[in-house]
């Protein structure tokens, strides 16, 4: 059974710092990996998309890796902003079924970026 | 392009009444899935449909029906409502092939009372 789990749950940070944020998978097999951001209330905001055969992928000031052999994925925030708080969720397709659009989403880390 | 759309964006309802959410997706896109967002669970999958076929189903009672149109509109249907859910439901569109990146809709939040 795939378990997807995100550290730290929450973090607060000064403006201009840069941060990661850590997601975790137990089943290494995975299609992809997918990073979204959620603003209170709203629905998910898709940031970036990391293939299995990828090791990176960037997005302005958002960088994300993917260590499928460990298990791991990082978002990497640069420069951060006030405009970055939200939550930031990782979901990954379940294996089985058919096209793999059964995502299975991490605990999210509730991001707080003060002036 | 337009994103995905969700209707209505707001729900109350009360306990046994049954209700329906419209997903439109991404033009272009075959695939919508649907997810219940919880405090408590989080984000859970529901089901999936493809060219108006259920695809990928999650682990909901049967209460909770959906189909898709033959221009890839979606709706989700949850029958006897339970105080339990009470939730923001959300759409997500894909091509449904290839690298299958999910685009999420603002959801609908409903509160059964």
């Amino acid at each position: 059974k795939q378990e997807v789990t995100q550290i730290p749950a929450a973090l607060s940070v000064p403006e201009g710092e840069n941060l990661v944020l850590n997601c975790s998978f137990t089943d290494s097999a995975i299609y992809n990996l997918q990073w979204f951001r959620q603003d209170p209330g709203k629905g998910l905001t898709s940031l970036l998309l990391i293939q299995s055969s990828q090791r990176e992928q960037t997005s302005g000031r958002l960088n994300a890796s993917l260590d499928k052999s460990s298990g791991r994925s990082t978002l990497y925030i640069a420069a951060s902003q006030p405009g970055d708080s939200a939550t930031y969720l990782c979901a990954v397709p379940l294996p089985g079924g058919t096209g793999f659009q059964k995502l299975v989403f991490g605990t999210g880390t509730r991001l707080l970026v003060s002036p | 392009k337009a994103g995905v759309t969700q209707t209505p964006r707001y729900l109350i309802k009360t306990r046994g009444q049954q209700v329906t959410l419209s997903c439109s997706p991404i033009s272009g896109h075959r695939s919508v899935s649907w997810y219940q967002q919880t405090p408590g669970q989080g984000l859970q999958f529901l089901f999936e449909y493809f060219s108006e076929t259920q695809r990928n189903k999650g682990n909901f009672p049967g209460r909770f029906s959906g189909r898709q149109f033959s221009n890839s509109r979606s709706e989700m249907n949850v029958s006897t409502l339970e105080l339990g859910d009470s939730a923001l439901y959300l759409c997500a569109s894909s091509a449904g092939t290839g690298d299958n990146e999910q685009f999420f809709g603002p959801g609908t939040r409903l509160t059964v009372l």
